[in-house]
């Protein structure tokens, strides 16, 4: 397997424009995290999922953030409008069951 | 709810010498526990778990830890630090029987001098 995947590694964008980062799981994981992590707050859960339903979206920070999960291969993170604090590294996770969690490479996003 | 504790932000050591992380964690029942490593703009990659049985555990390149339950505590440990083992180290816990969600530490930051 290749691993959990995430696109684009890099994304930089204007204030106000909208943001939409891409993850595609491990196949046979049930279970999908996308965290965000930046110097000032660390590591934060934005949200998880279990087969593609989501469970506990208390992470996200405001209304401007969404997260989708349409079928179990693939799940979008969408920022709309962008501010330039949303920008942080943001990384997707996936596991099977509750056991440990696979990490893609994250993505780099620069609001300016 | 469980919880999870890095004390040390950061930790220097020299190349060569040994190293010990500290985890204390907070869970009412038996945890899962887990080691995570970070290198410089990657993603996390797991370094060890404790499940059950055997309270040492070995992980990869090199590293270990020891559970132990009357200090709540799951310390990572190398005998001998190498250059490329800087990098952020996460403590993670989570429920027996995988009932709840994995919780991170903060982390501790690796400083490793030649």
């Amino acid at each position: 397997d290749a691993g959990v995947i995430q696109s684009p590694r890099h994304e930089v964008t204007e204030m106000g424009q909208e943001v939409t980062l891409r993850c595609k799981p491990i196949s046979g994981h049930d279970y999908l995290f996308w965290y965000r992590q930046t110097m000032m707050r660390g590591l934060e859960l934005l949200i998880y999922f279990n087969n593609n339903v989501p469970i506990d979206d208390s992470g996200m920070p405001e209304d401007r953030f969404s997260a989708k999960m349409p079928n179990a291969s693939f799940s979008t993170l969408k920022i709309q409008p962008s501010e330039p604090r949303d920008s942080a590294v943001y990384f997707c996770a996936s596991s099977f069951r509750l056991n440990e969690q696979f990490f893609g490479p994250g993505t780099r996003l620069t609001v300016l | 709810a469980q919880s999870v504790t890095q004390p040390d932000i950061h930790i220097t050591v020299s190349e060569g010498a040994s190293l010990e992380l500290r985890c204390n964690y907070s869970y009412g029942a038996t945890p899962y526990l887990f080691w995570y490593v970070q290198s410089p703009g990657q993603g996390l990659q797991l370094l060890l778990k404790y499940f059950s049985g055997d309270t040492l555990v070995q992980g990869i390149k090199g590293f270990e830890a020891e559970f132990k339950r009357s200090q709540s505590s799951f310390n990572l440990r190398k005998p001998s630090v190498h250059w490329s083992d800087a990098a952020e180290y996460f403590c993670a816990v989570g429920a027996s029987g995988g009932s709840y969600i994995p919780t991170f530490g903060r982390g501790t930051s690796l400083i490793v001098h030649p």
